[in-house]
């Protein structure tokens, strides 16, 4: 049973350029969260989809968006990149109305130049 | 969000114990417990949660203090695999729509 898996592992944009990260949720997962973690920090919650819905929203601007699809696969977009949008971007799979730990995949570590 | 106070760092030997405290004074009467992992390279992984009495699974023990203003997770015997960043984090449920709320954890490190 694949766990979370992201793509890509990594990548390099410049200032100002979009970017797509793109999660697949441990296989009976429905609800897909983003966390960003910034080098030496713990992550920081950015969204949460249920439903092709967002459920819950961090303190993050909208310049980050997401989209869930009917397989539950979900995708984070960041528009207009800033240089401390630099991080590892985090996602996490579960089961929205069962108790149940988060599975996390192994995330995608963007730098912004 | 109920803030939490844990060591910044902690050293083990290989094979010993290892006891990890958490602070959550401001914690409510219904908030869950939980522990998460991260070893390097790698995303958190869950350890263990509990609510108001102790805790154990196949990788760890949680301690609850009876005012639940503090718990210490317990590593019963340390290996190398170990070494990770250890977070603790309250949360209003145990349910997977649940948000956490991760503050900085504690390095552990293990030393063989």
């Amino acid at each position: 049973d694949a766990g979370v898996t992201q793509s890509p592992t990594h990548l390099i944009k410049t200032r100002g350029q979009q970017v797509t990260l793109r999660c697949s949720p441990k296989s009976g997962h429905d609800t897909v969260s983003w966390y960003q973690q910034a080098l030496g920090q713990g992550p920081q919650f950015i969204f949460q989809y249920y439903e092709e819905e967002e459920r819950q929203r961090g303190n993050f601007p909208d310049r980050f968006s997401g989209h869930q699809f009917p397989n539950y696969s979900s995708e984070l977009n960041v528009n207009a990149l800033l240089l401390g949008d630099s991080a590892l971007y985090l996602c996490a799979s579960s089961l929205a109305l069962a108790p149940g730990e988060l599975f996390f995949g192994e995330g995608s570590r963007l730098t912004v130049l | 969000d109920a803030k939490t106070t844990q060591p910044n760092s902690m050293e083990s030997n290989e094979e010993e114990p290892v006891h990890l405290p958490c602070n959550h004074s401001t914690i409510s009467g219904t908030d869950y417990i939980h522990w998460y992992r991260q070893l390097p390279s790698q995303g958190p992984e869950y350890v263990i949660h509990g609510l108001t009495s102790n805790v154990n699974n196949r990788m760890a023990s949680l301690a609850i203090a009876e005012d639940r203003k503090s718990s210490t997770l317990i590593l019963h015997r340390a290996t190398l695999r170990d070494a990770a960043v250890y977070y603790c984090i309250p949360s209003i449920s145990n349910f997977g729509n649940e948000k956490l709320t991760f503050g900085t954890g504690t390095r552990l490190t293990i030393i063989p």
